[in-house]
């Protein structure tokens, strides 16, 4: 059975306080990790997707890179705005599904 | 900009009625998905549809049927809702692994 798992499950840094989120899974081949950012009472927005170990993606203050058992999302210098739950998926295997972590919760202060 | 968009944001229902919840999707996207969010269980998959009149179960389909006559449209239907199918519900429709989300329901079962 694929395994998402995500720490910490919240997460408060001042705003400019850089810090990593983490993402360890357990799949049968994996096809791809997601990450997604999701604001309370909306969908969770996409992100990223990475493929391979070794990959690494951008996106202003993110990035996101991946080993063999798990991905990082690196924030540098966050801002207020940043705050959000991030959450991070597998897909495996020949299967369409992803199987989901259940986030960081993300709080930036001033 | 992919456009995922779910009947209802917010929704109220009584015991035993029978509840549909509607997700279009305006990009052509075969994989459409639904799925429940509740907090420290994270999103868990219900069913989801790789074409028109196909179906699989997820991980917790017990209690929920779906349709889908046409392509852009993915309907989740709540046979008796019952107060433990109190939820949000997310709706995602896929392309190349990556699912784009709807907005949400808010659905309260009293």
């Amino acid at each position: 059975e694929d395994q998402v798992t995500q720490s910490p499950e919240a997460l408060r840094l001042q705003e400019g306080e850089s810090s990593s989120l983490n993402c360890s899974y357990t799949v049968s081949g994996l096809r791809g990790l997601f990450w997604y950012r999701q604001d309370p009472g909306k969908g969770p927005e996409f992100l990223f997707t990475l493929y391979s170990a070794g990959e690494e993606k951008e996106k202003e203050r993110l990035k996101a890179t991946l080993t063999k058992k798990e991905s990082f999302l690196h924030i540098t210098a966050p801002k207020p705005e940043d705050s959000a739950t991030y959450l991070c998926a597998v897909q495996a295997g020949t299967a369409s599904k992803l199987t989901f972590g259940t986030g960081t919760r993300l709080q930036v202060t001033l | 900009d992919v456009k995922v968009t779910q009947s209802s944001r917010y929704l109220v229902k009584r015991t035993g009625e029978k509840v549909f919840l509607e997700c279009v999707q305006d990009m052509d996207h075969e994989n459409m998905f639904w799925y429940r969010q509740d907090p420290g269980l994270g999103l868990r998959l219900i069913y989801f549809s790789y074409d028109v009149k196909m179906k699989e179960k997820g991980d917790i389909p017990e209690g929920y049927s779906v349709s889908r006559e046409k392509k852009e449209r993915f309907s989740l239907i709540l046979e008796s809702a019952s107060t433990n199918q109190t939820s949000m519900y997310l709706c995602a429709s896929s392309f190349l692994g990556e699912q784009y989300f709807g907005p949400g329901t808010r659905l309260t079962v009293t």
